[in-house]
């Protein structure tokens, strides 16, 4: 049963720390992308990669977010410092082509900075 | 930018209702998804539409892509408890690098 995997689930950390979270995509799939969820602004996609190399990284704070994929079975996303508005719920997705159009989802990394 | 309405926000029904949930969009879209979120997981792909007028069922689900391409049906038909959770539409259009999500229909049900 393949499935994009992430890790952590959950993540408490201080203000000024930093974040890195790890997704894994589904095997094959060569879209990857890194959205947040929060109840005011609901999904909101970061950035995405497609054969590894980023596409758009234009819905990230660029002064402390940074999304890189080292290789086709990795992804990180990493915030530097945290800031308490950076508490969400962080989802990986992957996609078997390019067109965009099917996505599944990761469970998700909670992060809550304090 | 390219937004989507779903509606309604949240549904609050009983079990063993009906129920019908819809996405409108401003702009034509190529291919309509709906996902289900339920708590602490990531949204699940239920359906994907990707011609107007497409009726596609799964399960005791159907979701059907509207002719104009600018909106999208999800129903539930005899809905059960495992059918809570918050339900997303999102749209893609031909050229568009990403997917355009709706807000989200929080179902609950009351047993």
């Amino acid at each position: 049963d393949a499935r994009v995997t992430q890790t952590p689930r959950h993540k408490v950390t201080e203000m000024g720390q930093e974040v890195t979270m790890r997704c894994q995509p589904i095997l094959g799939h060569n879209t990857v992308f890194w959205y947040r969820q929060t109840m005011m602004q609901g999904l909101e996609l970061l950035a995405y990669f497609r054969n590894r190399a980023p596409l758009d990284d234009s819905g990230m704070p660029k002064d402390r977010f940074s999304a890189e994929m080292p290789d086709a079975t990795l992804a990180t996303l990493k915030i530097q410092p945290s800031e308490p508005r950076d508490s969400a719920v962080y989802f990986c997705a992957s996609g078997p082509n390019s067109n965009y159009n099917e996505q599944f989802f990761g469970p998700g990394t909670r992060l809550t900075v304090l | 930018g390219q937004q989507l309405n779903q509606s309604p926000q949240s549904m609050f029904i009983q079990e063993g209702e009906d129920v019908s949930m819809n996405c409108t969009s401003s702009s034509i879209f190529n291919t309509w998804l709906w996902y289900k979120q339920e708590p602490g997981e990531g949204p699940v792909l239920l359906i994907a539409l990707y011609k107007a007028g497409e009726l596609t069922s799964n399960g005791r689900l159907t979701a059907q892509f509207g002719i104009t391409r600018k909106d999208s049906f999800l129903n539930i038909s005899a809905s059960i408890p495992s059918d809570v959770g918050i339900y997303f539409c999102a749209g893609h259009s031909w050229g568009a690098q990403k997917l355009v999500f709706g807000q989200g229909t929080r179902l609950t049900i009351n047993p």
